[in-house]
């Protein structure tokens, strides 16, 4: 059972590239979800989706775009990468119910570093 | 808004000491509450929730109670192993869009 899927695991890019990070899941959930983690931080959310071809910001979107064009895949781009962006990005998914109490599952984060 | 606040750490143990780690949260009506436990080079994993005041959540020896009257859920484990050398984070949930707001994290670190 693969569960939340993310690739590359580690990347460096140079100021001003751009890249895209994937995030896969199996597990026919309707929400996804983006967030970030600086060090000794907790995580940020930076972009999610409640369905294929939904999208709304988190709290940190600037600098990001996503896309959720099936309900499988949910990546996220940099379109022009600063060093403010290193970082270790986690995608998550959930399954819908009316109670808020379903918890998210996480894939193994990539490594982002900005040089 | 809604914000959690856990304790810094790191936090150092011997193996087999009680562990406590606190978590207070600020939020309107009644968030769904979950701890998650991130091992090194790991995701995060759900360890326990609660949904509802005074339900208590247990798993693996760890148990966290949803205090609405303190706006706590702090989380407990009697007896601790090298193994559960981890970062622990609290969250809080409320229903639109199934967001997760995180604390800090706690790093702890189990001596043997």
């Amino acid at each position: 059972n693969a569960g939340v899927t993310q690739t590359p695991k580690f990347r460096i890019l140079k100021i001003g590239q751009s890249m895209t990070l994937q995030c896969t899941q199996d597990m026919n959930h309707n929400y996804m979800y983006w967030y970030r983690q600086d060090p000794g931080m907790g995580l940020k959310l930076i972009y999610y989706s409640v369905g294929a071809g939904i999208t709304d910001k988190g709290e940190v979107p600037n600098g990001y775009n996503v896309s959720r064009s099936t309900t499988e895949d949910f990546p996220l781009r940099l379109e022009l990468a600063a060093p403010s962006q290193t970082s270790v990005y986690f995608c998550a998914s959930s399954t819908y119910r009316e109670v808020s109490n379903q918890p998210q599952h996480f894939g193994d984060g990539t490594r982002l570093s900005i040089l | 808004g809604n914000s959690v606040t856990q304790m810094e750490g790191p936090v150092t143990l011997s193996e087999e000491a009680f562990l406590t780690i606190n978590c207070t949260y600020t939020a309107t009506g009644y968030p769904s509450l979950f701890w998650y436990v991130q091992y090194p080079g790991e995701g995060l994993q759900l360890l326990l929730k609660a949904t509802k005041a005074d339900d208590k959540g247990s798993n693996k020896g760890f148990e966290a109670t949803y205090r609405k009257e303190t706006t706590s859920f702090h989380l407990e484990k009697g007896s601790v192993q090298v193994s559960d050398s981890a970062v622990y984070f609290c969250a809080l949930m409320k229903a639109a869009g199934n967001k997760l707001t995180f604390g800090g994290g706690t790093r702890v670190l189990v001596k043997p």
